[in-house]
């Protein structure tokens, strides 16, 4: 599986756009990208996932770049409940499923 | 529909014990995986399993061993347990087969380990 690369830390004020990006520039064709999140004390919860086009759901939204080297979430109004860590992974399928969490990105909402 | 849950939620060891952690799946999921997280640090991979086999590890030495039972309920077992063993023990249950790519995967809360 690829490796990703993400900033450490990352802070943004309630109710604005939080934004975080995640290189994954040895991705391959077949590996699909992952966010995760975690909540202080808490196991890590998924958040959305995508291959190449834009997703979106009730969480998030994931762009990913045409060439697929880097990816970035989307909390579109941030709360202080979105205070966590959040993990970005690649995927691929085949194979025994080895995944692989980097230290994230910690992200900070405040008022 | 439960989710994952994990016990015990804290756990005391002292150093050579040896230690079983258990996992209840969310109903339905058949793969289990175990992590380890130190702190500070991203969740470790240690291994898979699905329909009770293992289906995959990562770079953990063989005193770490697993079960799974055929109601997809899980141990993480630990031998001769070490400092460094000390750790955030999670849980994580899916419903797809492991060789798919989509593998939404929901976590319990963990068992706080700590080896004296």
């Amino acid at each position: 599986d690829a490796k990703t690369t993400q900033p450490p830390s990352m802070d943004c004020a309630e109710g604005r756009a939080a934004n975080l990006p995640c290189n994954h520039s040895t991705i391959s064709g077949n590996e699909y990208v992952y966010w995760y999140r975690q909540i202080h004390s808490q196991g890590p919860q998924y958040i959305i996932h995508g291959l190449k086009n834009n997703e979106t759901n009730e969480m998030a939204s994931l762009i990913i770049t045409e060439d697929r080297k880097s990816s970035t979430l989307i909390l579109p109004h941030a709360t202080l409940r979105d205070t966590a860590v959040y993990y970005c992974i690649v995927r691929g399928e085949g194979g025994s499923y080895i995944p692989t969490f980097g230290r994230g990105t910690s992200l900070i909402v405040h008022p | 529909e439960t989710g994952v849950t994990q016990s015990p939620t804290h756990l005391i060891k002292t150093r050579g014990q040896q230690v079983t952690l258990r996992c209840s799946s969310q109903s339905g999921h058949n793969t289990v995986s175990w992590y380890q997280q130190a702190l500070g640090q991203g969740p470790q991979f240690i291994f898979q399993y699905y329909r009770e086999e293992e289906n995959g590890r990562g770079n953990f030495p063989p005193r770490f061993s697993g079960l799974q039972f055929p109601n997809y309920s899980s141990e993480l077992n630990v031998n001769a347990l070490e400092l460094d063993d000390s750790a955030l023990y999670l849980c994580a249950s899916s419903l797809e087969l492991p060789r798919r790519t989509r593998d939404e995967q929901f976590f319990g809360p963990g068992t706080r380990l700590t080896v004296l």
